[in-house]
């Protein structure tokens, strides 16, 4: 089945570090790959996407690109600030009416 | 800008009590979807809703479970009898259409706890 593979956490960084956090998919056709983050208390926030292969996704400094060759959307960021740390998620559908699938999530904590 | 909104967002409730929690989906959006997240744990799919049926539901989404769009703007979701393990955040989500355009937007979460 789809499925999503993510980094485990919690991953610990110092302010202004460089930052990457893992995904790779499985999918039987072409998926639309997301990012979502989950700040402390809060719900689900959809950070960024990308829709086809090589597609770059960008917001708020984050950047991931669909690399259909690795099945893989890594999440980056060359500066992190201590507003970053929270929870991300990469997902998957395969439609836009489909379920999302979820990666586990990764923690992440910026230290000022 | 339009958003999912979500109610109560915490729930408190004994074992074997029914509980709804309520969503309001953004007013132009016709598929909904609830998934949920325990503690710590990865965000799952329960169920998808498209022209007053259920259109895909999870292995986890059993009996107990059920959902209604009662009056063109709600969209609910009953557990009958509650269990300790449902406890969980659970998330509403809605989308507009099928296409590379649209995608789904989630609601804050109701935070439910069965003791």
């Amino acid at each position: 089945g789809n499925s999503v593979t993510q980094m485990e956490g919690p991953v610990t960084l110092s302010e202004e570090a460089f930052l990457t956090i893992n995904c790779t998919y499985t999918a039987t056709g072409y998926p639309s790959l997301f990012w979502y983050v989950q700040y402390p208390g809060e719900g689900l926030q959809l950070l960024l996407k990308a829709t086809k292969a090589d597609d770059k996704g960008s917001n708020k400094g984050f950047e991931a690109t669909y690399r259909k060759e690795t099945t893989s959307f890594h999440l980056e960021k060359g500066s992190v600030q201590v507003s970053d740390s929270a929870v991300y998620f990469c997902a998957l559908n395969m439609n836009r009416d489909d379920k999302i699938i979820f990666g586990k999530g990764t923690r992440l904590h910026i230290l000022p | 800008e339009p958003e999912v909104t979500q109610t109560p967002s915490h729930q408190v409730t004994q074992m074997g009590q029914e509980v709804i929690l309520h969503c309001v989906p953004i007013s132009n959006h016709l598929y909904f979807y609830w998934y949920r997240q325990i503690l710590g744990q990865k965000v799952e799919f329960l169920v998808s809703f498209y022209n007053n049926e259920i259109s895909e539901k999870s292995e986890i989404f059993d009996d107990q479970f059920s959902v209604e769009r009662p009056d063109g703007s709600n969209f609910t979701l009953k557990i009958r009898s509650t269990k300790l393990e449902d406890s969980a955040m659970y998330f509403c989500a809605s989308t507009i259409s099928v296409g590379s355009n649209y995608e789904q937007y989630f609601g804050p979460g109701t935070r439910l706890t069965v003791t």
